[in-house]
């Protein structure tokens, strides 16, 4: 079956820092990958979007990047961050075919940046 | 821009009652409209999905109902429960990312 890792699950980071969150899945092959930001009364946003190694697509201009290294892996990284970046960040995985089935969502990782 | 608009914000139901959270989009592309369940600290969830094609799906306690020519659908939960309270997220696919309404936070009250 498939799963999804993503950590740490909570991170406390000062104004400046750089950041680096993880996302793994196993049990497929050549997921579509994405990573959320989930800020209070503001619901889900999409940072980025992969359908393959190196392949990034960026939805919403900001200091933050992402990358994907290996076929199942996504990372999402900041060189400085910004108060602004705090947030409750999600990885999710859906199958390679288009996006038309329901998405498998990380547990999610709480970046505070103080 | 929000491609789909969520409401209500926030719903209160006594134990047995029907929840209902409404949703509303703009794009004739979106082919795939899942319901998207979410408890705190936790990520969604995926709770049923419904295309284009048909009306209304049902699955337990959950239904969608889907109004392709006034571009709605809904969820309705019957027989609510305090285990369904959460965050409820609608959701619409055209190409490869979803668009996310804005949440319902649910409060199932015993």
């Amino acid at each position: 079956s498939q799963t999804i890792h993503q950590w740490p699950a909570t991170l406390v980071q000062p104004v400046g820092s750089p950041l680096s969150l993880e996302c793994t899945v196993e049990g497929t092959s050549n997921p579509n990958l994405y990573w959320y930001r989930q800020a209070a009364g503001r619901g889900l946003q999409l940072l980025f979007y992969s359908v393959g190694i190196g392949q990034i697509s960026s939805e919403v201009p900001q200091n933050l990047s992402a990358s994907r290294p290996q076929d199942r892996q996504f990372i999402l990284s900041s060189k400085k961050l910004l108060l602004s970046d705090s947030g409750f960040y999600l990885c999710a995985w859906t199958s390679g075919t288009g996006g038309d089935d329901g998405y498998t969502f990380g547990s999610g990782t709480r970046l505070t940046v103080v | 821009q929000q491609q789909v608009k969520q409401s209500p914000q926030s719903l209160i139901v006594q134990k047995g009652g029907i929840s209902i959270i409404n949703c509303a989009y703009e794009n004739t592309a979106f082919d795939y409209f899942p319901w998207y369940q979410q408890f705190p600290g936790k990520g969604p969830a995926l709770l049923i999905a419904i295309r284009p094609d048909v009306s209304e799906k049902k699955e337990g306690r959950f239904t969608i109902s889907f109004n392709k020519s006034a571009k709605q659908f809904s969820l309705h939960i019957m027989d609510s429960q305090p285990g369904d309270s959460a965050t409820y997220f609608c959701a619409a696919n055209s190409g490869y990312a979803l668009n996310f309404g804005k949440g319902t936070s649910l409060l199932v009250t015993p």
